[in-house]
Parts: structure tokens; sequence; C-alpha cells
């Protein structure tokens, strides 16, 4: 399973922007990138993919690289219910494929 | 449903029990999938459905843990002999289509099993 790597934990102040790295250098040419995060008490939530190109949601948006050894999710305005933990999961695009979590990033959003 | 149901959402169980963990997925969902999450761990695969049958069960520990879905819906998580080591959030999600790379998961809420 191609790998990523996350930090372990984030900081960020209440409605300023975030912007949460995920390095995947070994990604391969037919997988996606998506992002999932877990609010506590609760299973993943999904939150955004992409393959190649910039992708927005009411969510998030999502940068890719142009290499797409690495992408960069975005909240535009966080909120104190956007602490939870983020996974980037890279899924290739063949039959068969489940998600593989890593530990993901913890985020703290203070007030 | 409007999402996925797990039940019970907590069990406390003694060493040795058996237990039965309920997983009520999205409706028309035909791909079902069960994840077992430790504390300060990310989730981790056990089996994966498709319809009735187990289409990957690469990810069950060993022959204490099984799984059934008998009519393509409802699946169900058998764990016997518990042990302690066996405490952590039981996830079930569920997807429309089977997996491939652009399809996302729905997730429950997990039931917390608790092995004293």
């Amino acid at each position: 399973d191609a790998k990523t790597t996350q930090p372990n934990s984030m900081e960020s102040n209440e409605e300023e922007p975030v912007h949460l790295p995920c390095n995947h250098s070994t990604i391969s040419g037919t997988d996606y990138i998506h992002w999932y995060r877990q609010l506590p008490s609760q299973g993943p939530e999904y939150v955004i993919h992409g393959l190649t190109s910039n992708v927005n949601n009411r969510m998030a948006s999502l940068a890719i690289a142009e290499d797409r050894k690495s992408s960069t999710l975005i909240l535009h305005r966080a909120t104190l219910r956007d602490a939870a933990v983020y996974y980037c999961i890279l899924r290739p695009d063949s039959y068969g494929q489940n998600f593989v979590f890593g530990p993901g990033t913890r985020l703290s959003v203070l007030p | 449903g409007a999402g996925v149901s797990q039940t019970p959402s907590n069990k406390v169980t003694e060493k040795g029990k058996y237990v039965e963990l309920r997983c009520d997925p999205i409706s028309g969902h035909t791909a079902l999938y069960w994840y077992r999450q430790s504390l300060g761990q990310g989730p981790e695969f056990l089996i994966y459905f498709q319809g009735t049958g187990a289409a990957d069960d690469s990810g069950l520990p060993n022959d204490r843990f099984f799984a059934v879905r008998p009519e393509g819906s409802v699946s169900t998580l058998k764990i016997q002999r518990t042990e302690r080591g066996d405490s952590a959030v039981y996830l079930c999600a569920s997807s429309l289509t089977p997996r491939v790379g652009g399809d996302g998961y729905t997730f429950g809420s997990g039931t917390r099993l608790t092995v004293v």
C-alpha cells in the first residue's frame, strides 16, 4: 500500500485558515488522494478526494502538488467543530483495495 | 436508513464471553466493511463484504473473529472467547459500489467494546 506521512498534531486559531499537509512520495498514477476526519466519539467522516486537479467542496479544498507527491487539505475558516483527527489516505483505482488509515493529524482549534 | 447504524454503542463483557456486534448499512449499499480502532490509532481493516459474501477477510486477527451478512444488508461481527486485547471501537462502513479509487465510505459511530 502506498504510504502517507502527516504531522502528528497541529493547532489553529478559530476563524483562521488551516493548511494540513500530507506527503505521499511513493504515490502511483492511479492512486486517489482521500481525506477523512474523525470527530471525538464518532466514526471517520468523508471530507474530500482528488486525483490530479485541485478540488473544492463545501467543507474544504484539496490542493495537489503538480508532481502529486504531496497534498494539502485547506479549511478556509476553522471553527471549534473542526477539531478532529484528519486522515490522508491513498487509494488505488483498482477493484479490491481498502482504505488503509495511518495515525492522522490531530487538529486543535483554539478559541 | 439515513446513515450507518451500529448497535450497541457500548458493550462491556467478561473475558471469555461471546459477543455480537451489529451493523445496519445505508439502504442500497452493496459493500460493507468492518474496522477496529484502538486508542490513539487509526482504524484497522478487518473484513469486507460484497453482497452476502465475505470478499476479503484478510484483516481478521484470528479464528475467534467471524462476521456474517446473510441477506446482503445487516451484518454481525462475532467474537468468541473474548480477550482483554479485543477491547477497542469496532467501526462499520458501507459504500454504494465495490472498492475502487474514487469511491468513499460512510462510517457508523462504532461500538465501544470493553473486555474486563
